[in-house]
């Protein structure tokens, strides 16, 4: 089965440093890949997401995913955070083979401090 | 084009009522979900439909029913609520050839 893990629950960074935020995956193919963004009290929107082809993937708002097969990994970057940023981000991963289920992680919430 | 509707946007309910939370898009995707989010376990599909007539459960289906008879609504029936159903729910559309999910606002439930 499909897993995806989200190792840091709470991440606080100062406005206009880097970002990093970390995701693994658990698949036995390709999988597809996606970050969400979830503002308070709001629904999800898509940052960005990973089907095939280059590893490095741009997103909206600035951010930008690496697909790492070799780490199972799918880290979320962004060079300078804005206060804006402030959220809850959500890392998913889906079947390539019909399946339609879309499984997430349990999310990492980003607070920025002046 | 409103895209992903939910209502209501909050709701409480006594253990035992029961109530149906509505979703519904404009956007003709075939492909509608349902997904409860609790504090520290992220997001959990309930129920999916990938077309009108067509409904299968997700990971955490029991307590809740759906169906689909038009392909712009996705219901979603608690029959007998429960306070373990207190959760904020999520509908989520997309195309069944476009894997990208578009989700509706949320609908907070408190079950007392």
């Amino acid at each position: 089965a499909q897993s995806v893990t989200q190792p840091d629950i709470h991440i606080t960074v100062s406005e206009g440093a880097s970002l990093e935020l970390r995701c693994n995956y658990s698949y036995g193919a390709t999988p597809y890949l996606f970050w969400y963004v979830q503002s308070p009290g709001q629904g999800l929107q898509l940052l960005l997401k990973y089907f095939s082809g280059d590893t490095l993937v741009q997103g909206i708002k600035g951010f930008e995913a690496e697909f790492k097969r070799s780490q199972s990994s799918f880290n979320l970057r962004k060079p300078s955070v804005h206060w804006s940023d402030a959220a809850e981000y959500f890392c998913a991963v889906g079947s390539t083979f019909g399946n339609e289920k879309l499984t997430f992680g349990t999310g990492t919430r980003l607070t920025i401090i002046p | 084009n409103a895209g992903v509707t939910q209502t209501p946007k909050f709701q409480v309910l006594k253990t035992g009522q029961s109530m149906t939370l509505q979703c519904a898009q404009d956007m003709n995707h075939e492909y509608m979900s349902w997904y409860r989010q609790d504090p520290g376990m992220g997001l959990r599909l309930i129920h999916y439909s990938v077309g009108a007539g067509i409904t299968d459960q997700g990971e955490v289906p029991n307590g809740y029913n759906v169906s689909r008879s038009t392909t712009e609504d996705f219901p979603l029936r608690l029959l007998s609520a429960a306070p373990s159903q207190t959760s904020v729910y999520f509908c989520a559309t997309r195309r069944l050839d476009v894997y990208e999910q578009y989700f509706g606002p949320g609908t907070r439930l408190t079950v007392t």
